[in-house]
C-alpha cells in the first residue's frame, strides 16, 4: 500500500522569502502521479501543482515549483516570493492511474508580514 | 458555475438520523470521488464512482455508509443512523477519468452531529 509522509506539521516564512515543504512517499509502482493541494482557511481544496513520475523535469507553476527525486521517493514544494495569500495547509498527494488520491497529513504554512 | 458543486455546505443532524450529501461533478467529468476530513487531519479516501458503477469503495465503512452516482442527477453519499464520530468535512472531487488527470474538489459539506 502506498503511503505519503509530510514531516513538517507547521512552517513559517516571511513575506517575499522562499520556503520549501517536504514530502516523501512509499510505493512499489513505477508509473504514478504526485500533486500538491492547498487548503486555505476557507477550507477549499485547491490544486497547486502536478508531477508525472515518468518525467524527469520538475514541474513549475509561476511561483511554485517542485523538486522531484524519484529514486529517493521525495517530492518537495518550493514557494518563491511568498505572499500573505499563500497562508494555508498544504497537502502532498499520490495517485496511481486515475484512482484515488492518497494524502499526507499536511503542513500548515504561515506567511508573516 | 462549471466547478464541482456540493450541497449543503453545512448539515446538522441528531444522533440516529440520516445524512444525505450531494455532489454534482464538474461539466465534462464522469468520475466522482468522496473523501472525509476529520478535524485537524488530512483527507481520507472513501469511495470512487463512475456513472451507475462503484469502482472502488475500499475506504468506505462497511456499515451505515453508502454512495451512488445515478445515470441522471448528482452523486449521493448517504450516512444512516449517524453518530458523533461522523462529524467531519466531506469533500467530493471529480475528474475525466483519464490517467493522471487531477481531481477537482468541491467546497465540501461540513457535517455536525448533535
Amino acid at each position: 500500500a502506498q503511503t505519503v509522509t509530510q514531516s513538517q506539521p507547521e512552517m513559517s516564512v516571511q513575506e517575499a522569502e522562499t520556503v520549501t515543504l517536504s514530502c516523501t512517499y512509499d510505493t512499489s509502482e513505477n508509473n504514478y502521479y504526485l500533486f500538491w493541494y492547498k487548503q486555505p482557511p476557507s477550507r477549499q481544496m485547491i490544486l497547486v501543482i502536478r508531477q508525472e513520475a515518468y518525467k524527469q523535469q520538475n514541474a513549475t507553476e509561476n511561483r511554485f515549483s517542485v523538486n522531484f527525486q524519484k529514486a529517493a521517493k521525495s517530492f518537495s514544494l518550493k514557494i518563491s516570493d511568498s505572499q500573505l495569500g499563500d497562508t494555508a495547509m498544504y497537502f502532498c498527494a499520490f495517485m496511481k492511474l486515475a484512482n484515488k488520491l492518497i494524502f499526507g497529513t499536511g503542513t500548515l504554512l504561515a506567511v508573516q508580514p | 458555475n462549471a466547478g464541482v458543486m456540493q450541497n449543503p455546505r453545512h448539515l446538522v443532524r441528531r444522533r440516529g438520523q440520516e445524512a444525505r450529501l450531494r455532489c454534482s461533478p464538474m461539466k465534462g467529468h464522469s468520475h466522482v470521488y468522496w473523501y472525509r476530513q476529520l478535524p485537524e487531519e488530512g483527507l481520507k479516501f472513501m469511495v470512487y464512482l463512475q456513472k451507475e458503477n462503484i469502482i472502488d469503495e475500499s475506504g468506505m465503512p462497511k456499515e451505515r455508509f453508502s454512495a451512488e452516482f445515478p445515470k441522471e442527477g448528482p452523486s449521493i453519499l448517504r450516512i444512516q443512523q449517524v453518530v458523533r464520530g461522523d462529524s467531519a468535512a466531506y469533500f467530493c472531487a471529480s475528474s475525466t477519468g483519464t490517467e493522471g488527470q487531477p481531481q477537482h474538489f468541491g467546497d465540501g459539506t461540513r457535517l455536525s452531529i448533535l
